[in-house]
């Protein structure tokens, strides 16, 4: 199976900061990656797929990007709707396996 | 486009057990469903996928011969089903409408179920 590692696991951070999570890939997955997120008792939400494209209805200060293994998703000036766990998924091969979360956290 | 989940379980080990996910707003058998399970305080993890209009199916390995999935197309319902829970499969789970691009880039979950929680216990 593909291994998406996550960093950090979580982060604390200020309503109005920039904040980004990394997702490495155990092997390439080209640009075959989604982005969730999940608030507290809550189902994930799609936020990015294929690697960069924002779904319809996300807020536009969420954008990700990928160089090689690595993705990044950026979330520009935290609001606090935002403050929830974030999670990778790779949609390259089966199983289409999720990173561990990271846990955005109010400072 | 709504995916409704059955309501919460409280089960003994060893007893059998379906949950369901209905949904509407688009063509059922048209989609697969994905059914993702969330152990309480951890992470997403991806189960299996089914395809409701010939009942295709890929199964995550860690989980194969644990459950087994159906649906009911007149009903645009999905199905998941255990024939004897343990203590471990305490979880929520969570069922998804799996968007495809046939070569996976494009893929998403981009509709997703309020979750069941599953509680296995004597």
């Amino acid at each position: 199976d593909i291994q998406m590692t996550q960093s950090p696991s979580s982060l604390s951070a200020f309503v109005g900061d920039r904040v980004t999570i990394l997702c490495r890939a155990s092997q390439s997955v080209y640009t075959y990656v989604s982005w969730y997120q999940q608030r507290p008792g809550k189902a994930p939400n799609l936020l990015i797929y294929a690697a960069s494209t924002l779904q319809p209805g996300v807020p536009s200060r969420f954008s990700a990007s990928a160089s090689g293994r690595d993705f990044t998703l950026t979330i520009d000036s935290l609001q606090a709707e935002d403050f929830a766990t974030y999670y990778c998924q790779q949609t390259y091969t089966y199983p289409r396996t999720f990173g561990q979360g990271t846990r955005v956290e109010v400072k | 486009v709504q995916l409704v989940q059955s309501g919460p379980e409280v089960i003994q080990p060893g007893e059998s057990l379906t949950i369901s996910c209905q949904t509407s707003g688009y063509n059922f058998a048209k989609f697969w469903i994905a059914w993702v399970r969330q152990v309480p305080g951890k992470g997403l993890e991806w189960m299996a996928i089914f395809f409701p209009g010939d009942s295709d199916t890929k199964y995550n390995p860690s989980f194969e011969g644990q459950f087994s999935m159906s649906s009911d197309r007149s009903r645009s319902t999905a199905y998941l089903h255990w024939s004897s829970l343990r203590a471990s499969d305490t979880a929520t789970y969570f069922c998804a409408r799996h968007r495809t691009s046939g070569d996976g880039k494009y893929d998403a979950f981009d509709f997703w179920g309020q979750g069941t929680t599953v509680t296995v216990s004597s």
